[in-house]
């Protein structure tokens, strides 16, 4: 267990629906990002939250958002899915914004859309 | 923004021979470079990582290089086995910055 719990891990939905992936950080660490790994494919970056605040935006779509809050955990938020959405998303936390080690990821969440 | 590419995007290897995966990266501005290895469904995991203002560290078979002047930094990993096999992620990234991955390596180990 790296300490990084994500829920729910399997989502099945229909397109045109909305999901919310939930992230709760490891205990301390008070920057979250979010990750879209596509089938065989990298890990793309989408967002990060330190503190409760936006920090940086990668190539999240205009359908996504997040948020972090006041107990840290955060929220990923897909509407008006498609079928393309599908992939793992992974949720990451690190102590502090910026510092220059390793994030600890969680195990995901597997997303299906049919 | 930061721009990491890997190479090769596959490699197989005998047991006990060794594997050498190169990332280049283009932001000279990045100071921090982890590698992650990925299991097949299961999270990327920390394996090593370097510092810009160091060139070289071990940790037991596994070993990471920096060049900073060419922009490339590499894992080795020597007398490979089986339980090596898995997907290698480079990344970079700098204080203040998310970090950039590039797009992995499957590494198959052959008994």
């Amino acid at each position: 267990d790296s300490g990084v719990t994500q829920t729910p891990k399997h989502l099945i939905t229909a397109t045109g629906q909305r999901v919310t992936l939930r992230c709760s950080p490891r205990s301390g660490d008070l920057s979250v990002y979010w990750y879209q790994q596509s089938l065989d494919q990298g890990l793309q970056f989408l967002i990060q939250y330190y503190n409760g605040e936006e920090r940086a935006k990668g190539n999240i779509l205009e359908r996504f958002s997040a948020q972090q809050f006041p107990d840290l955990h955060s929220e990923l938020n897909l509407s008006s899915l498609e079928l393309g959405d599908s992939a793992l998303y992974f949720c990451a936390s690190s102590l502090t914004w910026g510092r220059d080690y390793g994030y600890t990821f969680g195990s995901g969440t597997r997303l299906t859309v049919v | 923004g930061e721009n990491v590419e890997q190479h090769p995007s596959t490699l197989s290897v005998q047991e006990g021979d060794s594997a050498v995966i190169k990332c280049t990266y283009s932001d000279s501005a990045s100071n921090y470079f982890p590698w992650y290895k990925q299991e097949l469904g299961k999270r990327p995991q920390l394996i090593i990582d370097i510092r810009s203002n160091v060139g070289e560290k071990k940790d037991q078979r596994i070993a990471v290089t920096l060049n900073k002047t060419a922009k490339h930094f590499s894992l080795h990993i020597t007398e490979t086995q089986p339980e090596d096999s898995a997907v290698y992620f480079c990344a970079a990234g700098s204080t203040g910055n998310q970090f950039y991955f590039g797009t992995g390596t499957s590494l198959t180990v052959i008994p």
